[in-house]
């Protein structure tokens, strides 16, 4: 049971575009939403994250955007840098208990 | 501020043996998490604690595996025997209401 998904297991996108990461969820119980970056051999690192009560969460390139009647959240960067090239996990907790992750999104941003 | 730390980074075993893993989190975090990720998945959740209370271990294979956080600071997880679908990386976190989690860079398990 996949409660968190990100159906695209991949995504290229040039550099100084915009880059666009989605993640749906069946719980709608889930309160708090989150976005980790991690790079190989390493923990992932906290990105952004938003409430349930918010609809849009904004820091810096970074855009966190939550649609609960679709169940639905996408991260947007813009711009895109090669920096970004990365694994993306979106996750979800319930009550800002353990969180559950999606299978993650591999962005790689081409110059 | 100490991040978490995690040891060893790498281990190779042969099924049927033996291995732990290591975590000392960031020091007051009371809330310590034990993650799998194996290749191409997210990291699943094996056990949490709050403090030395286990508060899930829902999905820990407990017939082989076990975890244990004495004194309420650095954990250990055991995998007794392991298989060869235990190949993962281990991933340790810890968190403080309202933060979020900081994860250790992981200890990444080949079972041969």
């Amino acid at each position: 049971d996949q409660q968190v998904k990100q159906n695209s297991p991949s995504l290229s996108v040039q550099e100084g575009r915009i880059s666009i990461l989605n993640c749906d969820y069946t719980n709608s119980m889930f309160d708090y939403f989150l976005w980790y970056k991690k790079y190989p051999a390493e923990g992932p690192t906290f990105l952004i994250s938003i409430s349930s009560i918010k609809d849009k969460n904004e820091d810096g390139r970074f855009t966190v955007f939550l649609n609960k009647s679709a169940k639905h959240l996408s991260l947007h960067i813009v711009p895109s840098q090669p920096g970004d090239s990365a694994v993306y996990f979106c996750a979800a907790s319930l009550n800002t208990d353990k969180l559950i992750f999606g299978t993650g999104t591999r962005l790689q941003v081409f110059p | 501020e100490a991040g978490v730390a995690q040891s060893p980074r790498y281990k190779i075993i042969e099924k049927r043996q033996s291995v732990a893993f290591w975590c000392n989190p960031i020091s007051g975090h009371a809330t310590l998490y034990w993650y799998q990720q194996i290749l191409g998945q997210g990291p699943k959740l094996l056990i949490q604690f709050q403090n030395n209370g286990v508060v899930d271990d829902s999905q820990l294979p407990k017939d082989r595996f076990s975890a244990e956080r004495l004194k309420g600071v650095d954990s250990t997880l055991k995998i007794q025997p392991a298989k060869l679908e235990d190949s993962a990386v281990y991933l340790c976190a810890s968190s403080f209401y309202p933060d979020g989690y900081t994860f250790g860079s992981g200890t990444r398990l080949t079972v041969v």
